[in-house]
């Protein structure tokens, strides 16, 4: 089944603690991105992959970092979490970097106290 | 910078009829795409239906149309004979071509009643 699968769904932790939300797609898709969605703002995109190894800023990247290191995996991670990053994040997928709809997967639901 | 904007917090619509929901976007690029998710209570994200700047029709999928006016900026999502599953939050978003960032607006969230 293609699919997007994010660990974990449920966290929380304090702050300062660094933690990494892993992202895997299986549909050997480019591109890959992560949200955070608040609520009455949408989602708001973090950072983005191109491919292997590449990797830019989004509108929100403040306080977080990614890697790809492989086409599967994109990962996200919060270095000294703060409570304002306090989120329903998601990580997404898609084929075409510029006309291709996102696969999302499921979300994680941060606290962070 | 791109913009999109939904005014509709929350609308209502009796089961079996047609809603339309607002998008309106705004970008001095050319080339750019538009799409509709949804997100039902449970939490998941679910591609509706896309629209290419270029694109001359308007798409349709299934019970989902996009009412596309270029020159107005605008990407309503028109849903026809609403179901009870078609009650959840609904997000515009917008993707130019070469800049790989993808902008949603804050959603608008869809209540059917039987």
């Amino acid at each position: 089944e293609a699919q997007v699968t994010q660990n974990p769904r449920y966290l929380i932790t304090v702050t300062g603690k660094k933690l990494t939300v892993t992202c895997s797609q299986n549909m050997n898709h480019e591109y890959m991105s992560w949200y955070r969605q608040d609520p009455g703002l949408g989602l708001r995109q973090i950072y983005y992959s191109m491919n292997v190894e590449v990797t830019d800023k989004g509108d929100v990247p403040e306080g977080y970092k990614v890697s790809r290191k492989e086409k599967r995996n994109f990962p996200l991670i919060l270095e000294s979490p703060s409570p304002n990053q306090t989120s329903l994040y998601f990580c997404a997928s898609s084929l075409y970097p510029n006309t291709g709809e996102l696969f999302f997967g499921e979300g994680s639901r941060l606290t962070v106290l | 910078a791109q913009k999109i904007t939904q005014t509709q917090p929350g609308m209502f619509v009796q089961e079996k009829e047609a809603v339309t929901l607002d998008c309106t976007y705004d970008t001095s690029d050319q080339s750019y795409g538009l799409f509709w998710y949804k997100q039902p209570s449970s939490g998941e994200m679910i591609f509706l239906i896309y629209q290419g700047s270029y694109d001359e029709q308007n798409a349709t999928e299934g019970r989902y149309s996009l009412n596309f006016q270029k020159a107005r900026k605008s990407a309503n999502l028109v849903i026809s004979a609403s179901q009870l599953g078609d009650s959840a939050m609904y997000f515009c978003a917008m993707r130019v071509v070469g800049g790989f960032k993808t902008i949603f607006g804050a959603g608008t969230r869809l209540f059917v009643k039987a």
